[in-house]
């Protein structure tokens, strides 16, 4: 059973803030959070992670729920260049990550 | 620094060829990994590295050897090539004693058996 829920697509305005939600209901207390994207089949890039607290890095946001069932990656100003699947992956164990299909985002001008 | 480098990028194989994937790293990651992705779907495990001289298998391992003699190289090799096996290969690594939780990945092998 996947351990996280995305949304399989989603569109977004260039220059305007994309949130995309991960659902991870099953998380236990000593798993991760972590979120990469993929750009047109290049190999996959590390945007940020997290285990309770929200963080933030130069390239995005991320909002973790209290009750950690649920977070938010949160690109605050999106470019062309933003276009990817973005993956969202719960594990306690970041050296064998779980690859799911993916939330599809296509940032249009 | 190069990062991570996969070569060859593409490959064609007949059915019951061998070849070897190879990917070395210049960043002193002591962290290696090999993850196959097949058309429309996210990455699988392979084989995984956390050292010089230590493997271990990761989701998807069958058809498939490792071995690790050195901290940079860390080559996939396939033995007697299947159809099944034809996919894109991506080989990642990550500075294990850090920590940080970032998998570095190279561009990608892709590999068709025919």
């Amino acid at each position: 059973d996947a351990k996280t829920t995305q949304p399989p697509s989603m569109d977004c305005a260039e220059g305007r803030a994309a949130n995309l939600p991960c659902n991870h209901s099953t998380i236990s207390g000593n798993e991760y959070v972590y979120w990469y994207r993929q750009i047109h089949s290049q190999g996959p890039q590390y945007i940020i992670h997290g285990l309770k607290n929200n963080e933030t890095n130069e390239m995005a946001s991320l909002i973790i729920t209290e009750d950690r069932k649920s977070s938010t990656l949160i690109l605050p100003h999106a470019t062309l260049r933003d276009t990817a699947v973005y993956y969202c992956i719960v594990t306690d164990s970041w050296g064998k990550l779980q690859f799911g299909a993916g939330t599809q985002v296509v940032v249009t001008p | 620094n190069a990062g991570v480098t996969q070569t060859p990028k593409f490959q064609v194989l007949k059915t019951g060829q061998s070849m070897t994937l190879q990917c070395a790293q210049d960043m002193n990651h002591e962290y290696m990994s090999w993850y196959r992705q097949d058309p429309g779907m996210g990455l699988r495990l392979i084989h995984y590295s956390v050292g010089a001289g230590i493997t271990d298998q990761g989701e998807v391992p069958n058809g498939y050897n490792v071995s690790r003699s050195t901290t940079e190289d860390f080559p996939l090799r396939l033995l007697s090539a299947a159809p099944s096996q034809t996919s894109v290969y991506f080989c990642a690594s990550s500075d294990w004693g850090g920590r940080t939780g970032e998998l570095f990945f190279g561009e990608g092998s892709r590999l068709t058996v025919l």
